[in-house]
């Protein structure tokens, strides 16, 4: 078991509503990367935080965005949801801002279920 | 452009062996990554392999780089019922600040 967990499990969202989705990274992690997982398919990159900054975005439009906090957590923002962004969105927590080798010493969440009606 | 592929499904009986096939197209990417999900799940990292290397062995876990061909292949040995997954393979470029590109996944079943 990892010590990335996020919040909530599952959520069901109405078309045009907003979302933020939260994720708590590893002990002694810096760095939290978000992905979008539509079903059957792989993960798909959104962005990543280091440190508090933007450090990497994904083909992702503007209404998403994120935040990430002093410790460490962070928040995925997803306004004017449309069904299409019915999805698990996975969080992985990493070292070093996502350079070198960090990816292998990177723990994911358990996911967020968002279901868009 | 950024493309990772594999086969969708892969079924074998418990005690052979599996093989899950992948290839990739950056060739910047100094890791290559293996992950399992199960139903429900997040994802686990299984092992990894470092671009200048052609084979990792990991307990049941054997992978091979052929790095001229930009193939990937995760071999696991004596599989067995709770080694029922999806695999997914992953590249990350180095140019691209540690963003994982993950194919579509392999759906391993492994019947008794």
């Amino acid at each position: 078991e990892t010590g990335v967990t996020q919040s909530p499990t599952h959520l069901i969202k109405t078309r045009g509503q907003q979302v933020t989705l939260r994720c708590s990274s590893q002990s002694g992690h810096n760095t939290v990367s978000w992905y979008q997982q539509a079903l059957g398919q792989g993960p798909q990159f959104i962005f990543q935080y280091y440190r508090e900054e933007e450090n990497g975005r994904g083909n992702f439009p503007p209404r998403f965005s994120g935040l990430q906090f002093p410790n460490y957590s962070s928040e995925l923002n997803v306004n004017a949801l449309e069904l299409d962004d019915s999805a698990l969105y996975l969080c992985a927590s990493s070292p070093g801002g996502g350079r070198g080798r960090t990816n292998t010493e990177a723990f994911f969440g358990q996911g967020t279920r968002l279901t868009v009606v | 452009g950024e493309d990772v592929e594999q086969s969708l499904f892969l079924s074998v009986r418990e005690g052979d062996s599996s093989v899950i096939n992948c290839t990739y197209t950056d060739s910047s990417s100094t890791y290559l990554y293996w992950y399992k999900q199960e139903p429900g799940a997040g994802l686990q990292l299984l092992t990894y392999i470092f671009s200048n290397m052609d084979m990792k062995q990991d307990q049941r876990l054997t992978v091979l780089l052929n790095k001229k061909d930009k193939h990937l292949s995760l071999r696991i040995a004596d599989t067995q019922t709770g080694d029922s997954a999806i695999y997914f393979c992953a590249e990350s470029p180095d140019n691209q600040g540690g963003k994982l590109i993950f194919g579509q996944g392999t759906e391993l079943s492994v019947k008794p």
